[in-house]
């Protein structure tokens, strides 16, 4: 089974702090992604990654950033935290196959991370 | 502008009788269509997807979809509800050509009573 893990299940920040996620797979895949999820609005992509290194902007990328040092971790940072980023945050994997970065996406627990 | 549409914020049934959770798109090109699940506390779940190929699509836990081009609809079945399946439903569409693009739609809650 993939596995794919986030440092955190809950995070209390502060507005102005500066925030790492990070997000682990154990299947080495090549892609990873980075979504946020809130109610009503279902899952909106923040970053994407295909490979180490390389990284590009989903729909949401404002005040975010991204890093992929290595292939099984993919990082999501906030410069400085924003009430408006709260939210729950997922992470993905896919595995590419046939379908590439458009093939089955497997998702970590999530990590749900407010900003007082 | 390319979306994915929940038309149901919440689908109620009870338990022993089918269930459709409903799914439209508009999207261009061929996109690869997916429903995940999300039960209480956790990530999603793949249940089952449509890339090409027979238009009835089987799944995890007995669920099923089936693929309408002419309609753009790529609704969730299941012939006989369990109480276990109630939990945050998500459809998706992935395209693959001309760069890389994902939509979800905003999820449909199912609740399953018994």
């Amino acid at each position: 089974d993939v596995k794919v893990t986030q440092s955190s299940r809950y995070l209390v920040k502060r507005t102005g702090e500066k925030v790492f996620l990070e997000c682990v797979q154990d299947m080495d895949h090549e892609n990873m992604f980075w979504y946020r999820q809130d109610p009503g609005l279902g899952l909106r992509l923040i970053y994407f990654s295909y490979d180490v290194k390389m990284k590009e902007k989903g729909d949401i990328p404002e005040g975010y950033s991204v890093s992929r040092e290595k292939k099984e971790r993919f990082s999501l940072i906030l410069e400085s935290a924003s009430t408006n980023q709260t939210s729950m945050y997922l992470c993905a994997s896919s595995g590419g196959l046939a379908g590439g970065l458009a093939d089955t996406q497997y998702f970590g627990p999530g990590t749900r991370l407010t900003v007082l | 502008a390319q979306s994915v549409a929940q038309p149901e914020d919440q689908v109620n049934v009870a338990e022993g009788n089918p269930l459709t959770v409903k799914c439209t798109y508009s999207v261009s090109g061929n996109p690869y269509l997916f429903w995940y699940v999300q039960y209480p506390n956790r990530g999603l779940q793949f249940l089952l997807k449509y890339i090409t190929g027979d238009n009835l699509v089987k799944g995890s836990y007995g669920f099923e979809a089936e693929f309408n081009k002419s309609q753009t609809s790529f609704h969730l079945k299941k012939p006989s509800a369990l109480v276990s399946d109630s939990a945050l439903y998500f459809c998706a569409v992935s395209l693959h050509t001309g760069g890389f693009k994902t939509i979800f739609g905003a999820g449909t809650r199912l609740f399953v009573k018994a």
